[in-house]
């Protein structure tokens, strides 16, 4: 079962802005859970892209930016690259299923 | 450098069990969390477990319980996931990853290149 709703996919040109929406409830991020963001690019394993919600590990550029509020969050990607075409997840921890999920997963393509 | 590798592609019988296994180096092993998630072909990604490698916890998702087990060997350095009765949406792509904790919110850090698992007759 999906606990955590993203869109199928967002689109952008080369420099612009997108933004990734991640859709959860009461029980995992609305009950205070941080988000936290992977990257995965086809035929690879995914790649932690932000922890906590707003953080970036060491080596993922600033371009990459997380926000949380309420029961949703969003993953925004600016000055949109060629490279950052892939598969981006959100995950939570649920407390009603007591484990972690993950969400839908959204496809980023470059135009 | 924090390295997770992996076992090999296995093809197995629907009914069957197979084990994957995951070596860990870079880091000490039994002070992190490790856990295990899946990928069907063309789905999203689904977490399965983890075991805390420094006393052996375990904790399952409700969708795999009572048909997976996660164990770890310290002096290995290494963590495995053993999946029984499989059948054909089994079929996957098995990944170990590290895992950690920010605000009492665990999350994971480090991947391992996965271990494709086919389940066919």
């Amino acid at each position: 079962q999906s606990v955590l709703t993203q869109p199928p996919s967002v689109s952008g040109a080369p420099g612009q802005r997108v933004t990734i929406s991640c859709t959860g409830s009461s029980s995992n991020i609305g009950a205070l859970y941080d988000v936290h963001w992977y990257q995965q690019v086809p035929g690879t394993a995914p790649k932690l892209l932000i922890y906590g919600n707003a953080n970036r590990p060491s080596g993922v550029p600033d371009r990459f930016s997380g926000s949380k509020s309420g029961t949703s969050a969003s993953l925004a990607i600016t000055g949109l690259q060629a490279e950052d075409e892939a598969d981006y997840y959100c995950q939570s921890y649920d407390s009603s299923l007591n484990g972690h999920v993950f969400g839908t997963g959204t496809k980023v393509t470059v135009l | 450098q924090v390295q997770l590798v992996q076992s090999g592609a296995e093809v197995k019988k629907p009914g069957a069990s197979v084990k994957v296994s995951c070596r860990a180096s870079g880091y000490t092993f039994n002070t992190y969390t490790m856990h295990w998630v899946r990928q069907a072909p063309g789905q999203r990604l689904e977490w399965m477990g983890w075991i805390n490698a420094a006393n052996g916890n375990t904790k399952y998702s409700q969708k795999f319980q009572g048909r997976v087990t996660i164990i770890r060997d310290i002096s290995a350095s290494a963590a495995y996931m053993e999946l029984s009765s499989l059948r054909s949406e089994d079929t996957a792509m098995y990944y170990c990853a590290r895992g950690r904790e920010y605000n009492s919110s665990p999350y994971v850090d480090v991947w391992g290149k996965g271990t494709t698992v086919t389940v066919s007759s």
